[in-house]
């Protein structure tokens, strides 16, 4: 059974970048499937920031492209997040997630727990 | 602000049927599948309907999910308090080449 697990600061200062990283056991990344980052802000709904495979292939939100880099290191099984310039609301609840099937465009089925990143000097 | 557009509660007594919107347009529900998470305070969102009308395995057959155009609805039947949390819709949206999410709905069991 496949199992995420987020892992990253708790606290972030404004203009700084938010780096988060995801530990994937019971799955090779290498292998296949799209692997994912969403955030749930305080109060807010879900939000996608991005996508990649293990090939490098990646597809980021466009309102948070600029900032944002989801890298791989295949040699850990795990995958990072990246965003550059944070402010305030960056504050959120970070998930990372395995698609269903091995499609960019396809549903999470497999979330970890979640980690909260609060962004504050 | 959410391409998908649901209204932001519903509810209903224990054993009652409630259904949920999701409307979108032609770049993301009426070209592509749709997917629905349940979401609880404090966990991990849990999918509960991909391919539109289809269910993982391991979800009750009280979730069922249905698309026509470019809208989307998901239908709780039998309803129970374990149900009450937020769910979203969720799709990949063509001209965002990105996965969106719906403004989402909170459902309360009254």
């Amino acid at each position: 059974q496949v199992q995420l697990q987020e892992s990253g600061p708790g606290l972030v200062k404004p203009s700084e970048t938010l780096s988060l990283t995801c530990t994937v056991s019971g799955y090779s990344i290498s292998s296949d499937y799209y692997w994912g980052w969403i955030r749930q802000a305080p109060g807010k709904g879900l939000e996608w920031i991005g996508n990649i495979h293990h090939s490098g292939n990646t597809y980021y939100n466009p309102s948070l492209k600029s900032r944002v880099t989801i890298s791989v290191d295949s040699t850990k099984n795990q995958f990072s997040l990246r965003l550059s310039s944070v402010t305030a609301a960056g504050t959120a609840v970070y998930y990372c997630a395995r698609t269903q099937r091995p499609n960019f465009y396809s549903a999470y089925e497999h979330w970890g727990q979640g980690t909260l990143v609060t962004v504050s000097s | 602000q959410s391409v998908l557009t649901q209204p932001p509660s519903a509810s209903g007594t224990p054993g009652q049927r409630v259904t949920i919107s999701c409307s979108g347009s032609t770049s993301n529900i009426g070209g592509n599948t749709v997917n629905w998470y349940q979401h609880l305070p404090g966990t991990a969102p849990r999918l509960l309907i991909y391919s539109s009308s289809q269910r993982p395995s391991g979800i009750p057959d009280r979730f069922s999910g249905s698309k026509s155009g470019t809208s989307a609805s998901l239908a709780i039947s039998g309803l129970q308090s374990e149900d009450e949390a937020d769910y979203y819709c969720a799709a990949w949206d063509d001209s965002l080449n990105g996965y969106v999410f719906g403004t989402g709905t909170k459902v309360t069991v009254l």
